[in-house]
Formats: C-alpha cells, structure tokens, sequence
C-alpha cells in the first residue's frame, strides 16, 4: 500500500519560515491535500491539490510538490500556526485515501 | 453554513457493533461525496472509508475492510457508518467529512467527531 511520510516534528522561530515535508513514491504524479489540526479541534484544509489554498486561509500558507516529496510552507510563522499538519493524497491503485503520520510544528 | 454533527460514538465491549450517524445540513446533500475518518487518541489521522455522491460507490481502508459498512441516506441527508466485529484498535474520534470534488479531492469540512471507546 502507498505510504506517506512526515517527520514527527518541526520546530521554527517566529517570523521564520516552516517547511513540513510530505514523502512517497512519485508523489509529484498525485494531487496533495494538507490539514492543520489544532488541539481538541477538527482538521482544516490549509492546502488543496498542492498549491491551492482556501479562503480564509492566509497567503503565507503554500505548498509544492514535485518528485518524490511534497512541501508545505509556512512563511513568518506565527504562534497561532502551532499545530499538527498532515498530509493526503489518493492513491488510485489501491483505492485508498492516504494520511501522513502527521508533523507537530512547534513555534519556538 | 455547512455543518456536519456526528452522533452515536458511546463505548461498546470487543466483539460489538456500533452505528454511527452524520446529519448534514447547510449545502445540497445530494451533490457530494462523504468519508469517514478517525483518530486514536495521540495518534494521527486514518481514512476509514468513501462514499459517492449517490451511494454507487464505496471504499474501505484495509483495517475495516469487512467489518464496516459506509452508506447514505440522500432524503435525510445523512451518512451512516455500521461497525461490527469492533476491536479495542478501534477507539478513536470518528469525524465525517465532505469531499469537494471526485474521490481524491480534498475534505473541505469537517464535524466535530463522536468517540467510540472499544473496552471490556
């Protein structure tokens, strides 16, 4: 089965830039989706189909995929940013939706 | 505005059976695909399982596969998630989501989550 892989943690200065790293097999070939997860909260969508990003959401959120590893990157984090964040894609071989293990960001 | 509650996550011994249902309110029901996912506690996100917009269409992750069954009601704007066979690996926070788009789309809203407790 297709397997995503986050680094448990990042950690970042404010006003930093954050990258979280998302790994698979040919990732560059799948649509990324990214969600931030607050404590005792529900996820939100913080990045669609690699680059797209919600209303609401502000631009300092982007994301890039390419290869073999998809990126999401926070610019001049913020606290209100320390979250987990994970990935997904779709994996159409075995029709499967596919979650990261999932990135804590700590801001320093 | 759209909003997803969950009900009926309460604790069960191993062996159970739950359902689990979603109300859907706030958009055309009809029109959108559904999931399931869940979340042990301190762990991360796992899909469960899909259902299209009409209900034709079905998918399982491997864990439930066989267990579990995902289906929709598009009068009562509500999906249902039947477990039988419940393990204690089966605790979690199960959240239902919409899916804006085909199956590979992103989960653009979400609920709050209902918490099955799977103990003896």
């Amino acid at each position: 089965s297709y397997v995503l892989t986050q680094p448990p943690s990042v950690s970042v200065a404010p006003g930093k830039t954050a990258r979280i790293t998302c790994g698979g097999n040919n990732i560059g070939s799948k649509s990324v989706h990214w969600y931030q997860q607050k404590p005792g909260q529900a996820p939100v969508v913080v990045i669609y189909y690699e680059s797209d990003r919600p209303s609401g959401i502000p631009e300092r959120f982007s994301g890039s995929n390419s290869g073999n590893t998809a990126t999401l990157t926070i610019s001049g984090v913020e606290a209100g940013d320390e979250a987990d964040y994970y990935c997904q894609v779709w994996d159409s071989y075995s029709d499967h939706v596919v979650f990261g293990g999932g990135t804590k960001l700590t801001v320093l | 505005q759209v909003q997803l509650v969950e009900s009926g996550g309460n604790l069960v011994k191993p062996g159970g059976s739950l359902r689990l249902s979603c109300a859907a309110s706030g958009f055309t029901f009809s029109h959108y695909s559904m999931s399931w996912i869940r979340q042990a506690p301190g762990k991360g996100l796992e899909w469960v399982s899909y259902v299209s917009s009409s209900g034709t269409t079905r998918y399982y992750g491997d864990s439930v596969k066989g267990r579990f069954t995902i289906s929709r009601d598009n009068a009562k704007n509500s999906i249902y998630l039947q477990m039988n066979s419940l393990r204690a690996d089966d605790t979690a926070v199960y959240y239902c989501a919409r899916v804006l788009g085909s199956v590979g789309a992103h989960n653009d809203f979400w609920g709050q989550g209902t918490l099955v407790t799977v103990s003896s």
